[in-house]
């Protein structure tokens, strides 16, 4: 069965460092793997997602993750970060040639300070 | 072009009740995902509705049921509410029924179970 482990729960950062957000995933087979952010009172909005090709996927904002299949791993980072990045992250993982089915972890509250 | 919507946005309901969530699917979207958020948790997958047929389940009991319409709008029911269906409901589109569809979150529907 799949599932998705966030490591960090809460994560504080002051405004203009980098940061890393960690995701464990524990699949036997070939997977795709996404990364959502998610605002106060919304819905979910994809971040990037990691579905063939390079290990290294980058978002419109800023934000990069690399798919590394030997440690079962999709971290996300950013050199360096904004307030408005304040927000919860959630990792996501789903079967290759299956249905949509999205697994979750469980968020990372990022909390950007000045 | 318009985004998933969903409706009500909140809703209070008592133990032992049956209430309807209602999603309106991104213009040209055939499929319909619903997920539930427990407060502090990760979106966990319901079911997902592709051209008005189930394609998939999550672990839930039968007392949560949906439906697709032929505008791929689509509705959850739960029946005999329980205090732990307490949560954001958030539904989800995407242009087909496979893992690598892009699935659009809506806001979500807030439902309190007193």
């Amino acid at each position: 069965a799949q599932s998705v482990t966030q490591l960090d729960s809460q994560v504080p950062v002051f405004e203009e460092a980098p940061v890393e957000l960690r995701c464990n995933y524990s699949s036997s087979v070939s997977v795709y793997l996404f990364w959502y952010v998610q605002y106060p009172n919304q819905g979910l909005q994809l971040l990037l997602k990691y579905l063939s090709g390079s290990t290294l996927v980058e978002s419109i904002n800023g934000f990069e993750a690399e798919f590394n299949k030997s440690q079962t791993s999709f971290h996300l980072r950013k050199p360096s970060v904004h307030i408005s990045d304040t927000a919860e992250y959630f990792c996501a993982v789903t079967y290759t040639g299956t249905a949509s089915k999205l697994t979750f972890g469980t968020g990372t509250r990022l909390q950007v300070t000045l | 072009e318009t985004g998933v919507t969903q409706s009500p946005t909140h809703l209070i309901k008592t133990r032992g009740q049956q209430v309807t969530l209602r999603c309106s699917s991104q213009s040209g979207h055939n499929t319909v995902s619903w997920y539930q958020q427990a407060l502090g948790q990760g979106p966990q997958f319901i079911f997902q509705y592709y051209r008005e047929e189930e394609n998939g389940r999550g672990n839930f009991p039968p007392r949560f049921s949906g439906l697709q319409f032929p505008n791929y709008s689509s509705e959850l029911n739960v029946n005999a509410l329980e205090l732990d269906d307490s949560a954001l409901y958030l539904c989800a589109s995407s242009l087909g029924g496979e893992a690598t569809y892009e699935q659009y979150f809506g806001p979500g529907t807030r439902l309190t179970v007193t």
